[in-house]
């Protein structure tokens, strides 16, 4: 089983729709979970953390289910300008260095296109 | 601006020349760490410094791949007898603290071809 694992998409949606992206992961461990976007030839951009009680952020909502180690990503009335790549992004915690910090893993991402 | 800066933007190199890659982060970040980005895949680690420290590399392809920090900022990652299957975007993030893990913040890559 891969580390994060992805919607394989791509996915096209007109301007308005609900969009919905799934992410699952292997590590129970993991603390700390992200959703980035990448457009393209683009850098990896921090769209939204993701909190356990889960959170939103305008159209962006994530939640979290540790239990089934599963994290989503909701976009509300999308726009063209969501059109992006987005990725799926987990810590991977080792104890053996300064604390809990660990490296992220990726997901491959999922593209998205909102035609108009 | 005041964002994680990379150089070159792209490199085209023969197979068997070496490379260097150079990262500089954002000021005062501690932590630093740099990916190699398949097209088609997301990012995936090559290592870590936690000041000048390099504290993890075990995303490292083979012993070709070297990174350093010597002064706990600008990073450079030497690919050694380069290959095509190293050909890919180099992307370097940087984060301010250590302990939790932090949002990393990515520079604009090296895209790396390798003919």
């Amino acid at each position: 089983r891969k580390e994060v694992e992805q919607d394989p998409g791509p996915f096209n949606v007109p301007e308005g729709a609900t969009v919905a992206f799934n992410c699952t992961y292997s590590n129970s461990a993991s603390q700390s979970f992200f959703w980035y976007r990448q457009d393209c030839r683009k850098e990896p951009k921090l769209l939204m953390s993701v909190y356990s009680s889960g959170n939103e952020d305008g159209r962006f909502t994530a939640q979290l289910n540790r239990a089934s180690q599963y994290i989503s990503l909701l976009i509300r009335d999308s726009k063209l300008s969501d059109s992006a790549t987005y990725l799926c992004v987990v810590n991977k915690p080792r104890m053996n260095y300064g604390g809990s910090q660990g490296n992220l893993i990726f997901g491959k991402g999922t593209k998205l296109s909102v035609k108009p | 601006g005041a964002g994680v800066s990379q150089s070159p933007r792209y490199k085209v190199a023969k197979r068997g020349q070496d490379v260097a890659l150079r990262c500089d982060p954002i000021s005062g970040h501690v932590s630093l760490f740099w990916y190699q980005q398949a097209l088609g895949q997301g990012p995936e680690f090559l290592t870590y410094f936690q000041n000048e420290a390099q504290l993890d590399k075990s995303g490292l392809p083979s012993d070709r791949f070297f990174a350093e920090r010597p002064e706990g900022s600008v990073s450079t990652l030497k690919i050694q007898r380069t290959q095509q299957e190293d050909s890919a975007v180099y992307l370097c993030a940087s984060s301010l603290l250590i302990g939790l893990v932090q949002p990393q913040h990515f520079g604009d890559g090296t895209r790396l071809s390798i003919l």
